[in-house]
Formats: C-alpha cells, structure tokens, sequence
C-alpha cells in the first residue's frame, strides 16, 4: 500500500509570484483535502476534493484553487503570493464516508520572501 | 463555533506516563482524533475515538472522553525518547474537515 505522498519537499517563492503544490493519494482513496500549517499553530482546513470536484471550502480567498485528477491525484495552486502563505502545507487522503480516517502526507514547506 | 485548546508544553522523565489534555466546545462532535507530529514531518494518526465511547485503548495509548466536560485525554505508557513530537488533538462530524487544536510539545527527558 502506497501512503500520501507530496511535491515538491521544500519551495521558496517571492512575493506576488505563483504556487503549485502536488499530493498523490494513499492508494484507494478517493478524496484529498488540503490544510496549511503555519509555525506554531496546527492544520487549517483548505479545501477538500471528490470526483474532480471541490467539496468543502474552509475561510481562505480564491486565490487558493486546486484541481484533482482521474486518478485521485491533486494539486493546490496558490496566485498572487503573500508573505503569510508561508507554511507547511500538507495533505491528507480518505475514502468518501470515512473522513474520520485521514492520512497525511509530509508536507510542504513553502516560505515567501 | 468550533474551538480545540490544548496546553502547549509538557515534558516528563522517560518511563513515566504522559498525560495530553485536550477540550472542546463543539457539542456535535462525532470524531475526536490525536495526531502526532515529529519535527519537519506531516501528520501521523495515531488513535480516534468515536463520540459515544468513552474510553479506548491500543497498546501504549489510552484515549478517555468525557462528552460532557468536552475533554479529551491521551495517557502515554512507559514513554520513550521516540515519544518526543508535537501531539495535535482534533474534532470532526465525520464527513466534516478537521478542526485542530495548536498541539502540544512533548519532551521527554532521558
């Protein structure tokens, strides 16, 4: 069984420039939701995705996107950067119906300078 | 709405037992979760246990919830060095996204 994986490991971006973040999920899991972990606190919900489709949206703006993928994959995309984007950003996978069994990947760490 | 406090330090000799405590307010909660988190990696699930249970053990851990305090508790038996991380405790409705708590750092002294 594969676990949750993410790209890239690490990322520095300037301020006002583009961000793709990659997750591929546990195998068999069907929905990704994203979270950011800034320094000193813990995870914040982002979005979640299911069949392609955005399914829960927590209180960030629209610059925030993601897309996920046939094969469950997904991606964030984060436009227009701010020096409080830098965060860990993690992901978790589940089946749909079992949210209460996320599992995470290792993050990445984006820092915006 | 939804709130997790948890005290952010805790440190304890090796061996000893290790307390976390974690509170809620968030009645409706169905799922309540401990993620550990060692340092520069992602989450690691390590026990949930589901609103209507009040106790639930697995191996070295022991989850106790008092739905009407709105407290969550999790008891590390015999812990180790590897024990040292950041302990997250979280709420769900189940389909819901997690809500965390900011963690707690445990250190565990040699």
């Amino acid at each position: 069984e594969t676990g949750v994986t993410q790209s890239p490991t690490h990322l520095i971006k300037t301020r006002g420039q583009q961000v793709t973040l990659r997750c591929s999920s546990q195998s068999g899991h069907n929905t990704v939701s994203w979270y950011q972990q800034a320094l000193g606190q813990g995870p914040q919900f982002i979005f979640q995705y299911y069949r392609e489709e955005e399914n829960g949206r927590g209180n960030f703006p629209p610059r925030f996107s993601g897309l996920q993928f046939p094969n469950y994959s997904s991606e964030l995309n984060v436009n227009a950067l701010e020096l409080d984007d830098s965060a860990l950003y993690l992901c978790a996978s589940s089946l749909q119906g079992a949210a209460y069994e996320q599992y995470f990947g290792p993050g990445t760490r984006l820092t915006v300078t | 709405g939804e709130d997790v406090e948890q005290s952010l330090f805790l440190s304890v000799r090796e061996g000893d037992s290790s307390v976390i405590n974690c509170t809620y307010t968030d009645s409706s909660s169905t799922y309540l979760y401990w993620y550990k988190q060692e340092p520069g990696a992602g989450l690691q699930l390590l026990t949930y246990i589901f609103s209507n249970m009040d106790m639930k053990q697995d191996q070295r851990l022991t989850v106790l919830l008092n739905k009407k305090d709105k407290h969550l508790s999790l008891r590390i038996a015999d812990t180790q060095t590897g024990d040292s991380a950041i302990y997250f405790c979280a709420e769900s409705k189940g389909n819901t996204p997690l809500v965390f708590g900011k963690g707690t750092r445990l250190s565990v002294i040699a």
